[in-house]
């Protein structure tokens, strides 16, 4: 089964910055995108951000868009997430999901990690 | 965006009971929607995509239906291990986006 393990969370004041990784294994990681997710304390979940499998193509919610930056190492079979200007609504847990259909863009998430818990916070 | 609305947002239901939830698209997603359940710590798990084709290993009491703008999940009988909290998703737009949730409560 494909494994996902995110880290790179933790406290950051407003304005400040932080890089998540999701380190993959056990699939052929070259072959699928990956999606970022995040779900604020208590509630729902919102798709963040998603890298093809070849890194050429990105796509961000517009919440992020122009603040975060995703991007993939497929040397090393991790994606990383790029945060900056944080802000009091970014707090949540960031999951990192695998695409559902090998070179597909955008899909379903079959696949996903524990996540990695962010606070925005002065 | 694409807005999803799932209903209700809190169902109490008994072990065995047929329970339905909802999700309702803002425009025509075709077929293109997921459905995943969530407890409590921990992450998603996939339940359904393409409206209505099953995830590997995932019981078969589960079902999906609907195109365009409606769909349903069902849960035939349900079980103990049943109560969580479901998420549905489309993925026919540049943004993906996810349903507010319908949690199942034990009546």
């Amino acid at each position: 089964q494909a494994q996902l393990v995110e880290s790179g969370g933790g406290v950051v004041q407003p304005g400040g910055s932080l890089r998540l990784s999701c380190a993959a294994s056990r699939f052929t990681f070259t072959s699928y995108g990956i999606h970022w997710v995040r779900q604020a304390p208590g509630k729902g979940l919102e798709w963040v951000a998603f890298v093809r499998y070849d890194g050429n193509e990105k796509y961000y919610a517009d919440s992020v868009k122009g603040r975060f930056t995703i991007s993939r190492d497929n040397s090393r079979s991790t994606v990383y997430l790029q945060m900056n200007s944080l802000r009091t609504e970014d707090t949540a847990l960031y999951y990192c999901a695998k695409d559902g259909v090998v070179r597909a863009i955008r899909v379903y998430s079959d696949y996903w990690g524990q996540g990695t818990l962010v606070t925005v916070s002065s | 965006d694409i807005q999803m609305t799932q209903s209700p947002s809190t169902l109490s239901a008994s072990v065995g009971d047929r329970v339905t939830i909802t999700c309702r698209a803002s425009e025509n997603i075709s077929g293109w929607l997921a459905w995943y359940q969530q407890k409590p710590g921990k992450a998603p798990r996939l339940l359904i995509y393409k409206a209505s084709s099953l995830e590997s290993g995932v019981p078969s009491r589960f079902s999906g239906s609907g195109s365009g703008t409606e769909f349903t999940l069902t849960i035939s009988s349900l079980q103990p291990d049943d109560f969580a909290t479901y998420y549905c998703q489309q993925y026919n737009s540049y943004s993906l986006t996810f349903g507010g949730g319908t949690k199942v409560e034990i009546k």
